[in-house]
């Protein structure tokens, strides 16, 4: 089972900030969380990780929590090709773990 | 981001007969390529664990003599659904662990539709 809890869908209007929560209140210390996203028909794509510190990247920013037990991933100016599928998962590090999907937040932009 | 590559996207085929779809790593080698199906309106639900030279590992529920996974080079893994039905009918999508960066992230192929009629 998943280990994280998201919105089941979300709006957004064009231009604005998309902030898409994460709850993963069980996250062990050697775990990551990621953030992929999944438009439709096609394979998920890779957005950030990050194990404990706020990361940014020229996709997304994370925000995590100092207890880590939730996550913040935000679009800093959505456009309508952002409507997706996001999934926040955690992940231990080390080995080669697959990715456990949960049902994701489906994000919509609206102009 | 590292390149990972499904073929064919789209495949349609009779029931009773076999499919393979290919999944390569472009631009690093992946011992080990997961393997993935979708159902409409649904996640992605983990099918089996490719590792290079060694037998796959499957998650349960899954028919490991119905869907096999060869991987028989670093940069390729091949998953043939065999007799395919029409409850096979999914969205298939492989991912490779890329071992640059600093959590081994995963990336995926574009995915390959499977319908079976």
């Amino acid at each position: 089972d998943a280990k994280t809890t998201q919105p089941t869908s979300m709006d957004c209007a064009e231009g604005r900030a998309a902030n898409l929560p994460c709850n993963h209140s069980t996250i062990s210390g050697n775990e990551y969380v990621y953030w992929y996203r999944q438009i439709h028909s096609q394979g998920p794509q890779y957005i950030i990780h990050g194990l404990k510190n706020n990361e940014t990247n020229e996709m997304a920013s994370l925000i995590i929590t100092e207890d880590r037990k939730s996550s913040t991933l935000i679009l800093p100016h959505a456009t309508l090709r952002d409507t997706a599928v996001y999934y926040c998962i955690v992940r231990a590090i080390s080995g080669n773990t697959p990715l456990v999907f949960g049902k994701g937040t489906r994000l919509s932009v609206i102009a | 981001g590292a390149v990972v590559s499904q073929h064919p996207s789209r495949v349609i085929c009779k029931s009773g007969t076999s499919v393979k779809i290919e999944c390569r790593s472009l631009d690093f080698q992946a011992t080990t390529m997961f393997w993935y199906r979708q159902f409409p309106k649904q996640s992605l639900m983990l099918m089996a664990t490719s590792n290079e030279g060694s037998k796959a590992t499957y998650e349960q529920g899954v028919e490991k003599d119905k869907f096999l996974i060869n991987h028989a080079s670093l940069t390729l893994s091949t998953l043939t659904v065999t007799s395919a039905h029409p409850e096979d009918s999914s969205f298939y999508i492989c991912s490779a662990r890329s071992t640059g960066g600093s959590g081994g992230e995963l990336f995926f192929g574009e995915g390959s539709r499977l319908t079976v009629l």
